[in-house]
């Protein structure tokens, strides 16, 4: 089956633009988290959805960044007047709604941000 | 969640045992121990979790220490395409397990 997706995979864009980067998770997957990865770091916690809700997103790191996941399912995270400390991949990931053992994340290929 | 320690490198002949280590001395009793694994330019792979018993799938082997505070990843018959960042993660599981924190991993070099 499908895994998780993200798109695009490649995002240049200008300093001060706003982007969008989209997710779609594993079909029938109630959590999504997304991450970002600097260069040589594990990635770090960005926010975390339980359905359509956040559970968690204390790592977002301002208020320039907003995800949201209106139908639980896809995911889009937006970020606002980007800079260039912005420059990340950006990891989505999805997990199924289950106790016990089946918790694990399923992550997708990233979105390379790149804010010149 | 609590934070794990590993080594920032380590390196493994072909066809050996590669045995990567992780420390996770304030793990709680309701964390279980997931290792993923990053090959460049992909997202992390899960490979194995346990609680506090050893387990052991196609992939790998976990072994728990007994007092849960370090445990050891076993790639039994490391290949080339082993080589990647190796991350140690402590985490809830459940229906409410939450985000996973990530340090900066092992990264394995295996090698001909």
């Amino acid at each position: 089956g499908a895994g998780v997706s993200q798109t695009p995979s490649n995002k240049v864009t200008e300093k001060g633009k706003y982007v969008e980067l989209r997710c779609d998770p594993i079909s029938g997957h109630t959590a999504l988290y997304w991450y970002r990865q600097s260069l040589g770091q594990g990635p770090e916690f960005l926010i975390y959805f339980q359905g359509t809700g956040a559970a968690d997103d204390s790592g977002l790191p301002n208020d320039r960044f907003f995800a949201v996941r209106p139908e639980g399912s896809v995911s889009t995270l937006k970020i606002q007047r980007t800079e260039r400390g912005d420059s990340a991949v950006y990891l989505c990931a999805s997990s199924p709604r289950t106790s016990g053992r089946y918790n694990e994340q399923f992550f997708g290929p990233g979105t390379r941000l790149t804010v010149l | 969640d609590a934070k794990t320690t590993q080594p920032t490198s380590m390196d493994c002949a072909e066809g050996r045992a590669a045995n990567l280590p992780c420390n996770h001395s304030t793990i709680s009793g309701n964390e279980y121990v997931y290792w993923y694994r990053q090959i460049h330019s992909q997202g992390p792979q899960y490979i194995i979790h346990g609680l506090k018993n050893n387990e052991t799938n196609e992939m790998a082997s976990l072994i728990i220490t007994e007092d849960r505070k370090s445990s050891t990843l076993i790639l039994p018959h490391a290949t080339l395409r082993d080589t990647a960042v190796y991350y140690c993660i402590v985490r809830v599981a459940g229906t409410n397990a939450g985000k996973s924190t990530f340090g900066d991993g092992t990264t394995l070099t295996v090698k001909p």
